[in-house]
């Protein structure tokens, strides 16, 4: 799987957007870019996915240039709620019979100032 | 329903207990995963079931016991834990996608936190 690097924290004021950028150079064809949100004592919850370009929800967008050596995840107009630790995925481990396995790098702890 | 539920929410056993954790998902999804959070660190995968069937088990020792009784339900099944194992545990589930169709992507519980005391 493809190592990734992130920052391991962030802080931002309300109302800012805020770019999280992930590097993962040994990204493979294959391999999809997924970004998940934590909050404390919570599961992760499933934030977005991409391939290549750009993808837009109406969470966020995901901005990964032609290499695809690293992805950006962008969150416009944060507010306090979107303080949170936000995992970078590269590719995930087929495990056989349709499932998958994800391993989680550190993270990126973002803190919303007031 | 759009859910993965996790009972119980907290849970504080001695290590002569044993108890059980279990999930529940009616998205029709056919992979279902045991992950364990300790404080400050990533989700690590313990167990990937796949149609009810192990598929993977990351080298977790006896003491958890998964069981997959249909495709709706995952429990694991605790046995003379240690206080080492006090920790956030998450179950998931995800479409079963063949190989190369993508990425799926999870839907998590908000998991049960273990006290081992």
């Amino acid at each position: 799987l493809a190592k990734t690097t992130q920052p391991i924290s962030m802080d931002s004021y309300e109302g800012q957007e805020v770019n999280i950028t992930c590097s993962h150079n040994n990204i493979a064809t294959n391999d999809y870019i997924t970004w998940y949100q934590q909050f404390p004592s919570q599961g992760p919850r499933f934030i977005i996915q991409g391939y290549k370009t750009k993808v837009t929800n109406e969470v966020a967008s995901l901005f990964i240039p032609a290499d695809r050596k690293s992805s950006t995840l962008s969150l416009p107009r944060v507010s306090l709620s979107d303080t949170a630790v936000y995992y970078c995925l590269v590719g995930d481990k087929y495990s056989g019979a349709g499932s998958y396995q994800l391993t989680f790098g550190k993270g990126t702890k973002l803190s919303v100032i007031p | 329903d759009t859910e993965v539920t996790q009972t119980p929410k907290h849970l504080v056993m001695g290590m002569t207990n044993k108890k059980s954790l279990k999930c529940e998902q009616h998205m029709g999804h056919r992979a279902m995963y045991w992950y364990k959070q300790k404080a400050k660190k990533p989700p690590e995968l313990m167990f990937v079931y796949s149609y009810e069937k192990l598929s993977i088990n990351e080298s977790v020792p006896s003491r958890f016991s998964p069981e997959c009784p249909n495709s709706s339900l995952l429990n694991l099944h605790l046995h003379a834990l240690q206080p080492e194992d006090s920790a956030l545990y998450l179950c998931a589930s995800s479409q079963a996608l063949k190989w190369g169709q993508g990425s799926p992507g999870y839907t998590f519980g908000s998991g049960t936190r273990l006290t081992v005391v």
